[in-house]
């Protein structure tokens, strides 16, 4: 029962580097998403995928790039980090079924950009 | 998505029924309900949804009047742990959900 799973649970990065948070899910759902929470706030959501090859731009989306290849995994790589993009994310998944959008999110990845 | 309009903070006694009302005025015939909550630093549990008629579940319980512009979430035992951030989000998509403020309700001992 593993569901979803993130990592690292934490990271520090310099401004101007970059790095990919993983994300891997084991109950073969269609939809992915990422999202972020800053202080004090509710989740905005990033890039979101409805299948393998599929992936669209949300609110945020902007420092950020995703790719999904398989159905199980869904990367999110900052190409250069800004101290903007300090915050948690979460990664999330369901079956994309509407009348029972139950999603299911990691436990989130917290990231100090300095 | 509608708009969502959650009380910031509630107070609520250990034991006693939780009531966490939401206020979505636009709602639309096929937006859903959902309910959600976010215990500190963890990420978001679903908790119920529903669409028309009231729904029960072993967590909670949804109340969703007649007119559907306004829903309110029921924990009939609020124990320490339901202290959390509980999200009511309105939508008629399958995947993606509009997070507000959400209320943040304090369980007192």
């Amino acid at each position: 029962n593993a569901g979803v799973t993130q990592t690292p649970k934490f990271q520090v990065l310099k401004t101007g580097q970059s790095m990919t948070l993983q994300c891997a899910q084991d109950m073969n759902h269609e939809y992915m998403s990422w999202y972020r929470q800053d202080p004090g706030m509710g989740l905005r959501l990033i890039h979101y995928s409805v299948g393998a090859g599929i992936t669209d731009q949300g609110e945020v989306p902007n420092g950020y790039n995703v790719s999904r290849s398989t159905t199980e995994d869904f990367p999110l790589r900052l190409l250069s980090a800004a101290p903007s993009q300090t915050s948690v994310y979460f990664c999330a998944s369901s079956s994309g079924q509407r009348a029972k959008n139950i999603q299911y999110f990691g436990a989130g990845t917290r990231l100090s950009v300095l | 998505d509608a708009k969502t309009t959650q009380p910031p903070s509630m107070d609520c006694a250990e034991g006693r029924a939780a009531n966490l009302p939401c206020n979505h005025s636009t709602i639309s015939g096929n937006e859903y309900v959902y309910w959600y909550r976010q215990i500190h630093s963890q990420g978001p549990q679903y908790i119920i949804h529903g669409l028309k008629n009231n729904e029960t579940n072993e967590m909670a319980s949804l109340i969703i009047t007649e007119d559907r512009k306004s829903s309110t979430l029921i924990l009939p035992h609020a124990t320490l742990r339901d202290t959390a951030v509980y999200y009511c989000i309105v939508t008629g998509s399958a995947r993606q959900l509009t997070f507000g403020s959400g209320t943040q309700l304090t369980v007192l001992p």
